[in-house]
């Protein structure tokens, strides 16, 4: 079945500092990828809906010079945490849809961010 | 406007009980219906899904769920639990039409004891 590989699995990071978390579509082409964020004990909460070649849409509340997405092309969407501090700390995952044969969102591992 | 209910944030059951896992829906769209399984600090992995045809779908670990359009309805069942199927369990829909979003439940966790 399609694969969706996030990367990294786990990232410790400084407060002040950026970073850059890779989602990827190994086998099928992806105009729309899905960002969640995933606090513990709850379900997942979608921040942004990326489009290959245009801007991203951002939900509600989610800041967007915040979390930077950028999907350059049609297997990849980097999402940035920028300026990170202890409260982005969290789990982050990515979506991918695949639309043929019928439409399936396949996901990445999982990304645990931990602002220290 | 869609959205998804899943009644009980934490069900246990004994291993080899039945497992049933509750979920409705609302969709203004006749939905497509998923059930995703999560283990610790991984990502989501697709349990079944029902699209069209047969409203009962089996998937994998001997899971199964029955769509039930007039009570927007998709229940997960395993008829005999096992230790490993320890898990955060998601309910999902996403609507037929061109949009593709997903819309989760809040999840349940499902915990087995011996």
């Amino acid at each position: 079945g399609a694969v969706v590989s996030q990367h990294p699995s786990w990232v410790i990071c400084k407060s002040g500092t950026s970073v850059k978390i890779e989602c990827r579509s190994l086998d099928f082409q992806a105009t729309t990828m899905f960002w969640y964020r995933q606090f513990p004990k709850q379900s997942l909460m979608l921040m942004a809906t990326s489009n290959e070649g245009s801007k991203a849409t951002y939900e509600q509340g989610v800041e967007k010079d915040k979390f930077l997405i950028n999907h350059a092309s049609l297997t990849l969407s980097t999402l940035t945490v920028t300026s990170a501090h202890p409260e982005d700390s969290s789990f982050y995952i990515c979506s991918a849809i695949s639309r043929f044969p019928l439409p399936e969102a396949f996901f990445g591992q999982g990304t645990r961010l931990t602002v220290v | 406007a869609q959205s998804v209910t899943q009644l009980g944030s934490h069900v246990s059951v004994s291993e080899g009980a039945l497992v049933l896992l509750r979920c409705n829906y609302s969709s203004s769209v006749p939905p497509y219906l998923f059930w995703y399984v999560q283990y610790p600090n991984q990502g989501l992995q697709l349990l079944l899904k029902y699209t069209t045809g047969a409203t009962l779908v089996k998937g994998i670990n001997g899971f199964e769920a029955e769509f039930k359009k007039s009570e927007t309805s998709f229940h997960l069942t395993k008829p005999s639990a096992h230790m490993s199927d320890a898990a955060e369990y998601f309910c999902a829909v996403m609507p037929n039409n061109a949009g593709n979003m997903l819309t989760f439940g809040g999840g349940t966790r499902l915990m087995v004891k011996p």
